[in-house]
């Protein structure tokens, strides 16, 4: 059964940096080609991509947020890591981590979710 | 980046109604069009991969169609359950989103 489950902090104060953890099951980040992703939705609006990382470490980030993000990942503790600094409340969002589909371009396994509000 | 437009923006419609949602590339993308569903305060749920393939699970009532840049996702009965928002997504980005509402 695959999971993915989302932790950190519920709240973080303007400029500070948020460190969320993506803990997953039911597959290793190991496997050729194993993909995921972090995906964020403000309240009310659309959902973002922010990053993704496959086994082999081949990374990526949003265009517009490159310079504020930095995703990794320990294969022996089955989990993703995403860091964002300079927090902004326009960040306030549910941020999501979810497996990439094995060749299709999608999303196919997700976490609940995680709600971070920036606030001082 | 490519850019995904979903019309429309709200859509409201009735039990048993057929209702189809449309999602428009800023440039081809072949068939790599994925869609979702969501409900408040859940995740999105995939149902349909490269454009028109039913990911197991998903009732048969929903459908893909399109290539290049025009895509669709019918619902062909609505059933109380559908009321949902429903996004499409190409790599790294995402429609706006269209909410399906209960007439």
């Amino acid at each position: 059964q695959v999971t993915l489950k989302e932790s950190g902090p519920v709240l973080v104060k303007p400029t500070e940096t948020l460190t969320l953890t993506c803990t997953v099951s039911g597959f290793s980040l190991s496997n050729a080609r194993m993909g995921v992703s972090w995906i964020r939705q403000p309240p009310g609006k659309a959902l973002e991509w922010l990053a993704h990382i496959f086994s082999n470490d081949e990374k990526s980030y949003s265009t517009s947020l490159k310079s504020r993000l930095a995703i990794s990942k320990d294969t022996s503790k089955s989990q993703v890591v995403l860091t964002m600094t300079n927090m902004d409340p326009v960040d306030t969002a549910t941020y999501y981590c979810a497996r990439i589909c094995s060749s299709t371009s999608c999303y196919n396994y997700w976490g609940q979710g995680t709600l971070v509000t920036v606030s001082s | 980046d490519i850019q995904m437009t979903q019309s429309p923006s709200t859509l409201s419609a009735s039990v048993g109604d057929r209702v189809t949602i449309t999602c428009r590339a800023s440039q081809s993308i072949s068939s790599w069009l994925a869609w979702y569903q969501q409900k408040p305060g859940k995740a999105p749920k995939l149902l349909i991969y490269k454009a028109s393939s039913l990911e197991s699970g998903v009732p048969s009532r929903f459908s893909g169609s399109g290539s290049g840049t025009e895509f669709t996702l019918t619902i062909s009965s609505l059933q109380p359950d559908d009321f949902a928002t429903y996004y499409c997504q190409h790599n790294r980005t995402f429609g706006q989103g269209t909410k399906l509402e209960i007439k």
